[in-house]
């Protein structure tokens, strides 16, 4: 059963655009969040993460918002650039135990 | 600090046969978990040890099994190896001190296991 849902596999963007992640979850119990990057033949990077007792993070070019009550979850990439380009991850987890991953969303960046 | 550091990068194995991986997590960091990415499945959480021993672990057989030494290294072993454990696998380490700013996993760049 897949906790953790990112509907959109693929996301395309024009450059300096706003890119717009989007995140599901169904636990209610979840209290912390994270958004990873992954590159091709790498290992997920830690991009940006929320607690539940707030419902925005901004981090640079990168802010995370938080809706409790809708179980969702956005990535906010503003403005967007070829760079960043890459596999997105959304994860989730409670008591600091395991994170639950999504299964990704693709961002293309078209220059 | 040098990062997270997984062996080998590339593996090909047969089916049938067994295959361990290892993990060497950031200094410090006394929690180590193992992810297996596949196409369409994201990454699925296969276990967490911490200090020793096993603290979470995932749904999937008994075929896949792992250890940490007290040095906090992880070794991963699945046995009896199906074309269906085909996989990149991901080790992660982290502080479990939630107010450290590292809390989240650092992930190494994984091993590519292909079975033939």
């Amino acid at each position: 059963d897949q906790q953790v849902k990112q509907n959109s596999p693929s996301l395309s963007v024009q450059e300096g655009r706003i890119s717009i992640l989007n995140c599901d979850y169904t636990n209610s119990m979840f209290d912390y969040f994270l958004w990873y990057k992954k590159y091709p033949a790498e290992g997920p990077t830690f991009l940006i993460s929320i607690s539940s007792i707030k419902d925005k993070n901004e981090d640079g070019r990168f802010t995370v918002f938080l809706n409790k009550s809708a179980k969702h979850l956005s990535l906010h990439i503003v403005p967007s650039q070829p760079g960043d380009s890459a596999v997105y991850f959304c994860a989730a987890s409670f008591t600091g135990n395991q994170f639950y991953f999504g299964t990704g969303t693709s961002l293309t960046v078209i220059p | 600090k040098a990062g997270v550091t997984q062996t080998p990068r590339y593996l090909i194995k047969t089916r049938g046969q067994q295959v361990t991986l290892s993990c060497s997590p950031i200094s410090g960091h006394r929690s180590v978990s193992w992810y297996q990415q596949t196409p369409g499945q994201g990454l699925q959480f296969l276990f967490e040890y911490f200090s020793e021993t096993q603290r979470n672990k995932g749904n999937f057989p008994g075929r896949f099994s792992g250890r940490q030494f007290s040095n906090s290294r992880s070794e991963m072993n699945v046995s009896t190896l199906e074309l269906g454990d085909s996989a990149l696998y991901l080790c992660a380490s982290r502080d479990r001190d939630r107010r450290s700013p590292g809390y989240g996993y650092t992930f190494g760049s994984g091993t590519r296991l292909t079975v033939v």
